[in-house]
């Protein structure tokens, strides 16, 4: 059973600091991961998509990698504003025709 | 980009009445799309998956007589609460993909509360 795991729980840090956010999954056979960003109260926003192909994905500030045989993905997130606090979730697709596996979470601070 | 509407956003209802929730893709067409159900400070969990034209199927624990799902068309599935209750209160979400390769496109939620 696919389990993917996000550390660490929570984040508090100060505006302008360079961050890191890890997701790691226990099956590596995995058709995407995907980053999604959540506001309180408020459905996902897709962030970036990387396809087990790839190494990884670029956005503005956020970067994500994928590590496919150690069952690793990290965002990171340049220059942090307060207007990136949110949780922040990864979410593994075994197969195309499959289920989203999501991860547990990381909530995100951004102090002015 | 795709977009996913869902409504209502939130809603009130009395304990044993029935909620119907909407999911639609506004700008492609949906043969699966998904619902999921969030309870506070913790991750999504999958419900079900809305298969167009046939019946959806329930993940193990989700009772199907209780949440009905209707995916009639391409672009609209709908969720349904029944009989509901205090218990059932939580954030629903649907989430659909326009093309194999794509990710997952989310829509708002939903909120409800039963009284």
């Amino acid at each position: 059973k696919q389990e993917v795991t996000q550390i660490p729980a929570a984040l508090s840090v100060p505006e302008g600091e360079n961050l890191v956010l890890n997701c790691s999954f226990t099956d590596s056979a995995i058709y995407n991961l995907q980053w999604f960003r959540q506001d309180p109260g408020k459905g996902l926003t897709s962030l970036l998509l990387i396809q087990s192909s790839q190494r990884e994905q670029t956005s503005g500030r956020l970067n994500a990698s994928l590590d496919k045989s150690s069952g690793r993905s990290t965002l990171y997130i340049a220059a942090s504003q307060p207007g990136d606090s949110a949780t922040y979730l990864c979410a593994v697709l075994l197969g195309s025709f499959q289920k989203l596996v999501f991860g547990t979470g990381t909530r995100l601070l951004v102090s002015p | 980009g795709a977009v996913v509407s869902q409504h209502p956003s939130w809603v009130i209802c009395k304990s044993g009445t029935s909620v119907k929730i909407e999911c639609r893709s506004l700008d492609f067409q949906a043969t699966t799309m998904f619902w999921y159900r969030q309870f506070p400070k913790q991750s999504l969990m999958l419900m079900a998956t809305s298969n167009e034209g046939s019946k959806a199927t329930y993940e193990q624990g989700v009772e199907k007589d209780k949440f009905l799902i209707n995916h009639a068309s391409l672009t609209l599935s709908t969720l349904t609460v029944t009989s509901a209750h205090p218990e059932d209160s939580s954030f629903y979400i649907c989430s659909a993909r326009e093309m194999e390769n794509y990710g997952y496109t989310f829509g708002s939620g939903t909120r409800l509360t039963v009284v």
